[in-house]
């Protein structure tokens, strides 16, 4: 079985700061790992997705992620956020194994909220 | 365009109805999966089906049914809503195989009275 423990429920930042969301997972399995936002009264999408190969990935908006085997982690970082990045942020798992068991586990989500 | 689709958007209904809140996908995906969402809280898988004529409950336990007769329908039902089922219901599709990336439709937020 998997779980996502993201720390930080709520997360305050002012315009043009940097941001960082951490997610940290269990895991008995390889998994594939991924960032999904969700925009007020909207459905989940994809932000980004480590499958394999490079521990730094690069997602859509500016947005990238760092997959830290050892310390089983996988952060979302922004160089430089906007007013229109505040939205709820979900990192997720899925193991590597084929079959019913390859299921998404999903953190309980970060409230991120840009301040002007 | 491909994309996922679901109707209503939002719902308000009173205690006992009979309910259905409708997933349409044109992805050409297979898989199909049925989340509830409490506000601000983690998705929870209820249903999901690998395909035409396969259902298959998700983690958290619902007295919701789902139907899978076309590959790109994925219905689910609440025979008798109550309060308890007020809730945010997400669908969504993949692929069978892969990394099982899902795509998610825009969410029926449910209110029973």
């Amino acid at each position: 079985a998997q779980s996502v423990t993201q720390l930080d429920s709520q997360v305050p930042v002012f315009e043009e700061a940097p941001v960082e969301l951490r997610c940290n997972y269990s895991s008995s399995v390889s998994v594939y790992l991924f960032w999904y936002v969700q925009y007020p009264n909207q459905g989940l999408q994809l932000l980004l997705k480590y499958l394999s190969g490079s521990t730094l990935v690069k997602g859509i908006n500016g947005f990238e992620a760092e997959f830290n085997k050892s310390q089983t982690s996988f952060h979302l970082r922004k160089p430089s956020v906007h007013i229109s990045d505040t939205a709820e942020y979900f990192c997720a798992v899925s193991p590597l194994s084929s079959g019913s068991a390859r299921q998404l586990t999903f953190g309980s989500g970060t409230q991120l909220t840009v301040l002007p | 365009e491909a994309d996922i689709y679901q109707t209503p958007r939002y719902l308000v209904i009173g205690t006992g109805k009979k309910i259905t809140l409708e997933c349409s996908q044109t992805m050409g995906h297979d898989k199909m999966y049925w989340y509830q969402q409490d506000p601000g809280m983690e998705l929870h898988l209820i249903h999901y089906s690998y395909g035409v004529n396969s259902t298959e409950k998700g983690d958290l336990s619902s007295e919701s049914t789902v139907s899978r007769i076309r590959t790109e329908h994925f219905p689910l039902t609440l025979e008798s809503a109550r309060p308890s089922h007020t809730s945010q219901y997400l669908c969504a599709s993949s692929v069978l195989t892969g990394a099982y990336e899902q795509y998610f439709g825009p969410g029926t937020r449910l209110t029973v009275t």
